[in-house]
């Protein structure tokens, strides 16, 4: 199986900063990487996918880059509306496998 | 507006069979472009996938769970199924489905998520 190790696992941080959330697999998935938010007590939504394309609707503070095994989450002028906690998953191959998670609070 | 809602028992005994059913509305589950996925998250952790079944009746599980886990599709009812054996209290979660894009294998629509508890 593919190990999705993320870090760090949590981050503080203030409205109007850059968070940067890194996510590494264990080994090669090319692009095949999707980053999801999820808040408390709602399901998780996906932000990007394929590493670096940026789904509909998701606003563009965020991007995604990265390819191989070296991944990069990166919200720009974090909003209060972003405090939750962050996954990568990887989607390359089964088992799918998803990162520890990253909570970006306050 | 593709809508997934997950149901089933919320309690379940520990040695049973946890038993849920996710009903597709908006689009049809029979489509080749889209696996169907279900996705666990005990409280207070993180995401882990359970596994995935394509429109074919293929299906993918998760190794730490293959030996106790069903996914199943019902293709009249435009619903999925997940039947989980012998559980333990470890089988406590929020349990998931999401549609999964095969092109791109991300998740893009989910569930709300129901909660699971095995307890005695």
């Amino acid at each position: 199986d593919i190990q999705m190790t993320q870090s760090p696992s949590s981050v503080s941080a203030s409205v109007g900063d850059r968070v940067t959330i890194t996510c590494r697999a264990s080994q090669g998935i090319s692009s095949w990487l999707a980053w999801y938010q999820q808040k408390p007590g709602q399901a998780p939504k996906l932000l990007i996918y394929a590493a670096s394309s940026l789904e509909s609707g998701v606003p563009s503070r965020f991007s995604g880059s990265g390819s191989g095994t070296d991944f990069t989450l990166t919200i720009n002028d974090l909003q209060a509306d972003d405090f939750a906690t962050y996954y990568c998953q990887q989607a390359n191959i089964f088992p799918l496998t998803f990162g520890g998670g990253t909570k970006v609070d306050i | 507006q593709l809508q997934l809602q997950e149901s089933g028992p919320g309690l379940v005994k520990p040695s049973e069979t946890l038993s849920l059913t996710c009903t597709v509305s908006g689009g049809s589950i029979s489509s080749s472009s889209y696996y169907w996925g279900w996705i666990r998250q005990p409280p207070g952790k993180g995401l882990e996938w359970i596994g995935s079944i394509y429109y074919n009746g293929n299906t993918y599980y998760s190794p730490s769970l293959k030996s106790r886990v069903t996914i199943s599709l019902d293709t009249s009812k435009n619903q999925s199924s997940l039947k989980v054996n012998s559980v333990t209290a470890a089988d406590t979660a929020v349990y998931y489905c999401a549609r999964l894009w095969k092109a791109t294998t991300k998740f893009d629509y989910w569930g709300q998520g129901t909660l699971v508890t095995v307890s005695s």
